[in-house]
């Protein structure tokens, strides 16, 4: 059984296009997040849901629209694709957002913009 | 600002050596530490944490993580590395009042040689 899963496991697309990502993790938890990973391997928080509730937010294009039908799904939406999109999208859980929860991530989304 | 720093990029050892992975960090308030390894072309898979409490924390697949105070370091360590640890490295901090939003390193990639 897989924790945390996204769909799909790659994405090829042009410039320009709409597309979305995929997130469910059946934990139980209460928080879910997206983070993007660049080509030099780093790492950076974009959204975190609680209970369905966007909490973080961090500084990123309006291109980009999270959403959450439930505790247990939270969905990326990529507008207007730019070549500088090409990631990985790694979606994570934890039980809350306490300091102590350990976050679980899914295995990734490779967005190729081309 | 919260900051980790990993100041290896890169960490070589020979099967059966000691392994120490160096990871520094900066917050405001009281840490909370987690390392997780990425293996090629998947998901982080967590290893350990510090919330508080005993100073050496031990982890999966034999892993140990010694937080120092007066350093703000937090390395991890294996008495003897294996071939199969070889893998993509992170260190990651948070504190209260960031809603779960985790600041990686920028990651060590450790190579272990038979």
């Amino acid at each position: 059984d897989t924790a945390v899963s996204q769909t799909p496991k790659y994405l090829v697309t042009q410039m320009g296009n709409d597309k979305s990502i995929k997130c469910e993790q059946n934990l139980g938890h209460d928080t879910m997040y997206w983070y993007k990973q660049d080509s030099k391997k780093f790492l950076k928080i974009m959204f975190s849901y609680n209970n369905k509730e966007l909490i973080i937010n961090e500084t990123v294009p309006n291109r980009f629209s999270p959403k959450s039908p439930d505790k247990a799904h939270l969905n990326l939406h990529i507008n207007s694709l730019e070549l500088g999109d090409s990631a990985v999208y790694f979606c994570a859980s934890s039980p809350g957002t306490r300091p102590s929860d350990t976050q679980y991530f899914g295995p990734g989304t490779r967005l190729t913009v081309l | 600002a919260q900051s980790v720093a990993q100041p290896e990029d890169q960490v070589n050892v020979a099967e059966g050596n000691p392994l120490t992975v160096k990871c520094t960090y900066s917050v405001s308030g009281n840490p909370y530490l987690f390392w997780y390894v990425q293996y090629p072309n998947r998901g982080l898979q967590f290893l350990l944490k510090y919330i508080t409490g005993d100073n050496l924390v031990k982890g999966s697949y034999g892993f140990e993580a010694e937080f120092n105070k007066s350093q703000t370091s937090f390395h991890l360590k294996k008495p003897s590395a294996l071939v199969s640890d070889s893998a993509l490295y992170f260190c990651a901090v948070t504190d209260y009042n960031q809603g779960g939003k985790l600041i990686f390193g920028q990651g060590t990639e450790l190579s272990v040689k038979p």
